[in-house]
């Protein structure tokens, strides 16, 4: 079946890096787009952008961009969400989740299946 | 951008009840929407999608109607289990986006 399964939870300082891995199995990976979506402690979704696992090529949120990175390992099915000069404002649970259609079909998706999600903690 | 906009941003009903919550666009995004309920600690589960299309395996009282810019996502009988928080997601454009939320509680 269609899994999505990330890396464990993060605890880093102010000012540190995080790379969450979020890996692909049951599907072909090249195949569908991988988006990232933030979710703040008693917060809502917020959509920080999506890969192309196809090209590699990225598109970002607005307020995402500059501190925030989207890669790919296409030889483990894995995306990769990076994250630089760490805030506190960045604590939040990560989640990566999977365009519906395949990229061949369609840009305009919604997501399906999601990962469990990931903690990222930034505290002094 | 376009921005959504979901109301109410929260509310309480009795079980049984029909539940109806909105979402906006800011501007027509035709039937590029899509419905997701997060229950308490867990993880988004996909609803409704094309605006009205309910995902396999979805019990039959939830049900999404609209198109263009104003949609709605009701329960026509609400259940325990519903308890939890609705987000509408839109995609009509490689730039998509959510909602606020509405988080549904039992009375």
């Amino acid at each position: 079946q269609v899994q999505l399964v990330q890396s464990g939870s993060e605890l880093k300082k102010p000012g540190a890096s995080v790379k969450v891995s979020c890996k692909a199995s049951g599907y072909t990976f090249t195949s569908y787009a991988m988006n990232w979506v933030r979710q703040a402690p008693g917060q809502g979704l917020e959509w920080m952008g999506w890969i192309n696992t196809n090209t590699g090529n990225p598109t970002y949120a607005q307020g995402f961009t500059g501190r925030f990175v989207f890669s790919l390992d296409t030889s483990v099915s894995t995306a990769y969400l990076q994250i630089s000069s760490l805030k506190a404002e960045d604590t939040a649970v990560y989640y990566c989740a999977r365009d519906v259609l395949s990229l061949r079909r369609s840009f305009k998706n919604w997501f399906d299946p999601w990962g469990q999600g990931t903690l990222v903690t930034v505290s002094s | 951008d376009i921005q959504m906009t979901q109301s109410p941003s929260s509310l309480s009903a009795s079980v049984g009840d029909r539940v109806t919550i909105t979402c906006r666009a800011s501007q027509g995004i035709s039937n590029y929407l899509a419905w997701y309920q997060q229950k308490p600690g867990k993880v988004p589960k996909l609803l409704i999608y094309a605006a009205s299309t309910l995902q396999s395996g979805v019990p039959s009282r939830f049900s999404g109607s609209g198109s263009g810019t104003d949609f709605t996502l009701t329960i026509s009988s609400l259940q325990p289990e519903d308890v939890a928080t609705y987000y509408c997601q839109k995609y009509n454009s490689a730039l998509r986006g959510f909602g606020g939320g509405t988080k549904v509680e039992i009375k």
